[in-house]
């Protein structure tokens, strides 16, 4: 029943690595982001994503992609994990509405909190 | 670059007093706040949200406040609950379709009981 998932909920890694958190919505949204907390509780934006269109946060760095199989799932991959990875990344979903073109609320997962040692 | 922020990092109320968050941004091209609640071990959660053409809107229990002029919004809960205590983030949008949404670093509210 749960709108928006993330897995796993965590992960500890060596730096170095690569690894992926998945993210899947049942809400029928046709639009999906990842964001990253950092340990001050700041939330930034990462990706946009909707069947059409990609939109990046020009400060993410090029180790981090997102890939959409479907319009369900917003996977993040991270290649040549850093320290400074270590963050909780959530994803959210959104509705883009008929008739203006606006963007609705997000919904975001329970997050996945990430650990590069 | 632009930027949204907080004016307090930390709010203790006690139960039942009427609370208030404030958040100052400086995109004046903003035109789409939202408030989230964040609890602990949780995703940010929707409460409210406003676009620049009102300047007050209610919800239960919750209130927005919009202030264009100098660029202010504020959150007000009557009758606070243990059950608000969490982390509060006002975010703003100022693109076309409200896809980039930039996030304040939040206010921790604590209830006393």
């Amino acid at each position: 029943d749960t709108a928006v998932s993330q897995t796993p909920k965590y992960l500890v890694t060596q730096m170095g690595n690569d690894k992926s958190i998945k993210c899947e919505q049942n809400l029928g949204h046709d639009t999906m982001y990842w964001y990253k907390q950092d340990s001050k509780k700041f939330l930034k934006i990462m990706f946009s994503y909707n069947n059409k269109e990609l939109i990046i946060n020009e400060t993410v760095p090029n180790r981090f992609s997102p890939k959409s199989p479907d319009k369900a799932h917003l996977n993040l991959h991270i290649n040549s994990l850093e320290l400074g990875d270590s963050a909780v990344y959530f994803c959210a979903s959104s509705h883009k509405r008929l008739t203006s073109g606006r963007l609705d609320e997000q919904f975001f997962g329970p997050g996945t909190r990430l650990t590069v040692l | 670059g632009e930027s949204v922020g907080l004016h307090l990092p930390t709010l203790s109320v006690q139960e039942g007093d009427n609370s208030i968050i404030n958040c100052a941004y400086s995109n004046s091209a903003s035109d789409y706040f939202i408030w989230y609640k964040q609890e602990s071990g949780k995703g940010p959660q929707f409460i409210i949200d406003i676009r620049s053409n009102m300047d007050k809107r209610q919800g239960q229990r919750v209130t927005v406040l919009l202030n264009k002029t100098v660029k202010h919004l504020s959150l007000q809960i009557a009758a606070t609950q243990p059950g608000d205590s969490a982390v509060y983030f006002c975010a703003e949008s100022a693109d076309e379709y409200g896809q980039n949404f930039v996030f304040g670093p939040g206010t921790r509210l604590s209830v006393l009981p």
